[in-house]
């Protein structure tokens, strides 16, 4: 079955600053790979997601690459916000089910 | 409409109860999930319909019994808990495209369930 890494657990940033999330994934047959926020006592929400056939997607300060060759993509977020403090899960999905990361805890500190 | 309504929002109950999680939706998705979280971790599958048929089941305790009754209705029946049981219940469904059940998962709020 499809196994999904996530790095790191835990990321600080200052208000301002990038963020970068990674994940590989085991499964060559994945071809979706949804990347969800959740906050603290709410639903996982889509923020951005990516198909096989691309290797990159933006959605304003929002960015998202995926390498098959290597099986890694990674989440970009640049101009960081306090709001933008949530945990962070990328996800691999195939045929019939998707799989999540570990997730990764991100702050932004004003 | 793209909400998933799960009720109850809170349940509290003894291991020797039984008791059903409801998730609801009205997107035509014909793909519905349970997903289980623990605290501090990542949402773990549990179960799979497609088209009201069960298609994937990853070990999990005949406790749990789910139930698809129609393609816009997803239970979840619990007998005998045990306390490690105690976690947010998520219900999520999404389309079944061309390649297959690849495509947005819209999640639900959760039951958060505690097993005294």
């Amino acid at each position: 079955g499809e196994n999904v890494e996530q790095h790191p657990s835990t990321l600080s940033v200052q208000e301002g600053d990038s963020a970068v999330i990674k994940c590989t994934y085991s499964d060559s047959a994945s071809n979706y790979f949804p990347w969800y926020k959740q906050e603290l006592g709410k639903r996982p929400q889509l923020i951005i997601d990516i198909r096989s056939n691309v290797g990159e997607k933006k959605d304003q300060r929002i960015a998202v690459t995926l390498n098959k060759t290597a099986k890694h993509f990674s989440l970009h977020i640049t101009e960081t916000q306090p709001e933008d403090s949530a945990v962070y899960f990328c996800a691999a999905s195939s045929l019939e089910y998707m799989r999540f990361g570990a997730g990764t805890r991100l702050t932004v500190k004003p | 409409d793209t909400e998933v309504t799960q009720t109850p929002k809170h349940l509290v109950m003894g291991m020797t109860n039984k008791k059903s999680l409801k998730c609801e939706q009205h997107m035509g998705h014909r793909a519905m999930y349970w997903y289980k979280q623990k605290a501090k971790k990542p949402p773990e599958l549990m179960f799979v319909y497609s088209y009201e048929k069960l298609s994937i089941n990853e070990s999990v305790p005949s406790r749990f019994s789910p139930e698809c009754p129609n393609s816009s209705l997803l239970n979840l029946h619990l007998h005998a808990l045990q306390p490690e049981d105690s976690a947010l219940y998520l219900c999520a469904s999404s389309q079944v495209g061309p390649g297959g059940m690849n495509t947005e998962a819209f999640f639900g709020q959760g039951t958060r369930l505690t097993v005294v």
